[in-house]
């Protein structure tokens, strides 16, 4: 069974700021398999990424995703209040153990 | 517009059974994709349960699998989840949710479980 592991498990940046999350594979998955989703709190996750690089339906263009064989990341080019949430990277039915984004 | 909606009992006893019904809207389950469970236990991250294909073929978390059973309701437009012989570690906030091959795009709201006497 393939495991992800995210990092850092907590982001703390201000507002405008770039956050880069990881997702690592401990073997090597296709691209088109891995996706990212954001967690409000009190909210059912939304997907934001799918094919590691392909934005879901109304997400805007600073979350970008990118990597390809073990090495996954998402990208938030300028953070605004609402990304302040948790991102989960997922595979088939494996999800990532979830990196914060946290208001510093 | 797809929906999920969860329902069942909030409070399940030790031992028991835990069953629950996701409704979907918008969308026949016949008609294709994939249908899901997944859980998060209180502050903790999300995990796989199970997924069922909308042609019956069905796929399970591997230390689940001797008590998980997934099921689809055609005429009902439903699916649902069985979790026999409950114990604490099951209580969680259980979400159902479509499966479209690279993501899982539609989720209900959630339904909390909790597994006490």
């Amino acid at each position: 069974e393939i495991v992800l592991t995210q990092s850092p498990g907590t982001l703390s940046l201000s507002p405008g700021e770039r956050a880069t999350l990881s997702c690592r594979a401990s073997q090597s998955i296709s691209s088109r398999q891995l996706a990212w989703y954001q967690q409000r709190p009190g909210q059912a996750p939304r997907a934001i990424i799918f094919h590691a690089s392909s934005r879901a339906t109304g997400i805007p263009d600073r979350f970008s995703g990118g990597g390809s064989g073990t090495d996954f990341t998402l990208t938030i080019s300028r953070l605004e209040p609402e990304d302040f949430a948790v991102y989960y990277c997922q595979q088939d039915g494996t999800f990532g153990q979830g990196t914060k984004v946290e208001i510093k | 517009q797809v929906q999920l909606q969860e329902s069942g009992p909030g409070l399940v006893k030790p031992s028991e059974t835990l069953s629950l019904t996701c409704t979907v809207s918008g969308y026949s389950i016949s008609s294709g994709y994939y249908w899901a469970w997944i859980r998060q236990p209180p502050g903790k991250g999300l995990e796989w349960i199970a997924t069922i294909e909308h042609n019956g073929n069905t796929y399970y978390k591997s230390y689940l699998k001797s008590r998980v059973t997934i099921a689809l309701d055609r005429a009902k437009n439903q699916f649902s989840l069985t979790l026999r012989s409950v114990t604490a570690a099951d209580g969680a906030l259980y979400f159902c949710a479509r499966f479209t091959g690279p993501c899982f795009d539609y989720w209900g709201q959630g339904i909390l479980v909790t597994v006490s006497s």
